[in-house]
């Protein structure tokens, strides 16, 4: 069956640091993946998305890579701030029916 | 412009009792999803709507749950009867159109406690 499994629970990085967050994925061959952010008590928001096509993707402090080889997707986020503090959601999708699998989630903490 | 509404914020009901959410997605956005969240995990595709058609309910459990998307545009999710393992966030998503490759916009959801 399909999995996503995204690397860790909790990452605590410390601010002014880089923040890399990793979704291996298996038994999958998704068109594009998607990265969210989702913080307590809120819906999940829309941060990037990339295709199978693209090595990589960039929107102002945040990076995503995507390698159809290794089946993973790496997000990045430079300069960590307090505020990006939050649960981040990878999102596979392609499938035959066009929707997405979420994977767990990697809940980042930035000190300061 | 307002985003997926949803409501309510919170529900507590007695197990085998009904429950029911709503939401009303972005305006001219033609696709709807309901999703399932458990602490620490991910959202879970419950169903999801093409206009008033819905053209993926694989993982909805239609002995308890329905949904209807009267007239395209808002939508209700019914529990009937609640179990104790319902107990969870309902989340309502919608975009502009479905293939997937569009982003997805969530309301706050609903979270549900059985008793």
């Amino acid at each position: 069956s399909q999995k996503i499994e995204q690397n860790s629970e909790a990452l605590n990085i410390q601010e002014g640091k880089t923040a890399t967050l990793t979704c291996n994925y298996t038994n999958y061959s998704p068109a594009y993946l998607q990265w969210y952010r989702q913080d307590p008590g809120r819906g999940p928001v829309f941060l990037l998305l990339i295709r199978e096509n693209e090595k990589e993707k960039r929107k102002e402090r945040l990076k995503v890579t995507f390698d159809t080889t290794l089946k993973q997707s790496l997000f990045h986020i430079t300069a960590s701030q307090p505020a990006d503090s939050a649960t981040y959601l990878c999102a596979l999708g392609g499938g035959s029916q066009g929707n997405l699998i979420f994977g767990k989630g990697t809940k980042l903490s930035v000190k300061p | 412009e307002a985003g997926v509404v949803q409501s309510p914020r919170y529900k507590i009901i007695e197990k085998k009792q009904p429950v029911a959410f709503w939401c009303n997605p972005i305006s001219g956005h033609n696709t709807l999803y309901w999703y399932l969240q458990n602490l620490g995990q991910g959202p879970e595709l419950l169903i999801r709507y093409e206009n008033e058609e819905a053209v993926d309910d694989s993982q909805l459990p239609k002995d308890r749950f329905s949904a209807e998307r009267l007239k395209g545009v808002d939508s209700t999710l019914k529990i009937q009867p609640a179990e104790l393992g319902d107990s969870a966030v309902y989340l309502c998503a919608s975009s502009s159109r479905g293939g997937g490759y569009n982003e997805q916009f969530f309301g706050p959801g609903t979270r549900l406690t059985v008793l």
